[in-house]
């Protein structure tokens, strides 16, 4: 059975500190995997990851996948209140279903 | 402005009264897809469409139905809901393994 597995499932830090969000796969097919932030409704994206070793970067956070050992991190440095947000991961499989993982509770106190 | 359209925001219904929850996109994407979040299981994929009158079933099908007649909406039908259909569903727009979603229906049955 395909799944995706994101760890810690909940996480609470302070304003400066550096957090890395795990995310593990076992899917049949891979196509790509994608971080989400939820804050209040809708995810929205944030990356989009399909080769191994690449890191995407945006700001204060950061991806890379590794298609060896079937994972991918995301990285946030100097974190702020405003990073307070649950954190999907998601992979597509090659029959293009989206499969989610159950997310990475943030909270960043002040 | 690209947008993901969902109604209603908020329903309450009570257990076999027949619902549709409406979702449009503006984008002209061919795929689109329906979620369900709910606590600790995060978000399943319920039903996708790869292009009008092209539909499949997701993780979680079951008590569920939807049409794709046009390429801009995929409106979710239950027909007699039950209160294990309670939960946050989103609606989904994707394009280049990107979704784009909506900002969400709460529907609570009770």
């Amino acid at each position: 059975e395909d799944k995706v597995v994101q760890s810690p499932l909940s996480l609470v830090v302070h304003e400066g500190d550096t957090v890395t969000l795990n995310c593990s796969y076992e899917v049949t097919n891979f196509r790509s995997l994608l971080w989400y932030k939820q804050e209040k409704k809708a995810p929205t994206f944030l990356f989009m990851l399909t080769s191994s070793g690449i890191e995407k970067k945006s700001g204060r956070l950061s991806s890379i996948l590794d298609k060896k050992e079937l994972f991918s991190i995301l990285n946030i440095t100097a974190t702020q209140t405003g990073d307070s947000a649950i954190y999907l991961c998601a992979v597509l499989t090659g029959t293009y279903k989206y499969i989610f993982g159950t997310g990475t509770r943030l909270k960043v106190l002040a | 402005e690209a947008q993901v359209t969902q109604n209603p925001r908020y329903l309450i219904t009570v257990t076999g009264k027949k619902l549709t929850v409406t979702c449009s996109q503006n984008m002209n994407h061919e795929y689109m897809s329906w979620y369900r979040q709910d606590p600790g299981l995060g978000l399943r994929q319920i039903y996708y469409s790869m292009n009008v009158e092209v539909t499949d079933k997701g993780d979680v099908p079951e008590g569920y139905k939807v049409s794709r007649k046009e390429k801009r909406n995929f409106p979710l039908i239950l027909e007699s809901p039950s209160p294990n259909q309670t939960s946050l569903y989103f609606c989904a727009s994707i394009v280049g393994n990107e979704a784009f979603f909506g900002q969400g229906t709460r529907l609570t049955v009770v």
